[in-house]
């Protein structure tokens, strides 16, 4: 069975830094690409960040790009999302995704999330 | 910032058929599958319909979804109390630097 655990949110000021991680298990973790998408309280899903199975390949929305950065540790079956100069407009719930098996970046499974909330 | 337009709300009574629109373009829904996620409330999104129309083991064949063009369809027939949710459909965009890209959300209320 295919889990997905987010971790690393909470509460910082505008301008600080989070790092997210995601915990995977129940499939060849380095095998599949994998997303960051986010969804602000009471708003749609935006996607974040997308990186390749072997970690060789990243794409960043417009909106964070420069100031996010996705890894990812296949050792560890774990995914990463630093976020420095952070802003209150990205205040959201921070969802890890697992792309469809022979997809470009189709999501099969979401993980339940990880609450980001920036503020003073 | 969504790229795929679809109406915020449709509803309908139970046992209806109900349908969902998601306009895009040629780099997106044009040129790439498209994916479709159910999003229960207070919970996390679902896949419904994957490769315009394929549908994962366990989704009810009441969904089903089609693609003409740069525009997309989920139809949900026989309605039921429990398809109340938000729905939204996706694709990878082949612009510059390449994205993925969401529709703005359909609510679906059961009458």
């Amino acid at each position: 069975e295919v889990q997905l655990v987010e971790s690393g949110g909470g509460v910082v000021q505008p301008g600080g830094s989070l790092r997210l991680s995601c915990a995977a298990s129940g499939f060849t973790f380095d095998d599949y690409a994998m997303h960051w998408v986010r969804q602000a309280p009471g708003k749609g899903l935006e996607w974040v960040s997308l990186i390749s199975g072997d970690g060789g390949s990243t794409y960043y929305a417009d909106s964070v790009k420069g100031r996010f950065t996705i890894s990812r540790d296949n050792s560890k079956n774990s995914l990463y999302l630093q976020m420095n100069s952070l802003r209150t407009e990205d205040t959201a719930l921070y969802y890890c995704a697992k792309v469809h098996i022979g997809a470009v970046a189709g999501i099969d499974y979401w993980g339940q999330g990880t609450l980001v909330t920036v503020s003073s | 910032q969504s790229v795929l337009t679809q109406p915020p709300s449709a509803s309908g009574t139970p046992g209806q058929r109900v349908t969902i629109s998601c306009s895009g373009s040629s780099s997106n829904i044009g040129s790439n599958y498209v994916y479709w996620y159910q999003q229960l409330p207070g919970t996390a999104p679902k896949l419904l319909i994957y490769r315009n129309n394929q549908r994962p083991s366990g989704v009810p064949d009441r969904f089903s979804g089609s693609k003409s063009g740069t525009s997309a369809s989920l139809a949900i027939s026989g309605l039921r109390s429990e398809d109340e949710a938000d729905y939204y459909c996706a694709a990878w965009d082949d612009s510059l630097s390449g994205l993925y890209v969401f529709g703005t959300g359909t609510k679906v209320t059961v009458l």
